[in-house]
């Protein structure tokens, strides 16, 4: 499978944890970015990557969220002190150069925080 | 503050009908509006896109209405099948904003036989 691979689909964490989600983009892809999508509403933008640059962090990125793709590779996503209102799943998209071009988005991973 | 508008939240039409489903945008800096199509535990996928320079686009079944001055666009689905049933969001970005998406918040379709 060649498409944009996201590991955990699920996770159930206690409020106060932190925890790690890792995306994998297509291989060529230069554009990562990651989204929040809660129940019922869009997709939300919260930074994205080109390459190893982190270009843009979205307001909703509080300082408890903190992002890398440190070989311009995969990313990882860190969530410190989890808290019930980060629950949501969390969309990885990839993209080849900028302009106009396709997105492609994997199948999320599913935070749940009790 | 929403900058993308969605309508109907919901819709239900029978197979073979044409269900329509509408948005508008507020920041004319917007240059690329693309259409997603969701299924429950997956991620969005790209249904169809178009640039503010053209007033339609046909892709299938699929089509785009775009109306630059009014500010909002319209997705058409033509021959609706019950495969179709999903959650289809609409979306816009700037071409010199790094490609980042603004999704509308979604409608949720189902075909009925």
């Amino acid at each position: 499978d060649t498409g944009v691979s996201q590991n955990p689909r699920h996770k159930i964490t206690k409020r106060g944890q932190n925890v790690t989600f890792r995306c994998d983009p297509i291989s060529e892809h230069n554009r990562l970015y990651w989204y929040r999508q809660t129940l019922g509403q869009g997709p939300e933008f919260l930074t994205y990557f080109q390459n190893e640059a982190q270009l843009e962090k979205s307001r909703l990125l509080s300082d408890r969220f903190s992002a890398e793709r440190p070989k311009g590779s995969f990313s990882t996503l860190e969530i410190q002190r989890t808290e019930q209102g980060d629950s949501a799943m969390y969309l990885c998209a990839s993209s080849l150069g900028g302009g106009f071009t396709e997105a492609f988005f994997g199948q999320g991973t599913r935070l749940t925080v009790v | 503050q929403q900058q993308v508008k969605q309508s109907p939240q919901s819709l239900i039409v029978q197979k073979g009908g044409i269900p329509i489903i509408n948005c508008a945008y507020e920041n004319t800096a917007f240059d690329y509006f693309p259409w997603y199509q969701q299924f429950p535990g997956k991620g969005p996928a790209l249904l169809i896109a178009i640039r503010p320079d053209v007033s339609e686009k046909k892709e299938g079944r699929f089509t785009i209405s775009f109306n630059k001055s009014a500010k909002q666009f319209s997705l058409h689905i033509m021959d609706s099948q019950p495969g179709d049933s999903a959650t289809y969001f609409c979306a816009a970005s700037i071409e010199g904003g790094g490609n980042k998406l603004t999704f509308g918040t979604g409608t949720q379709l189902k075909v009925e036989l």
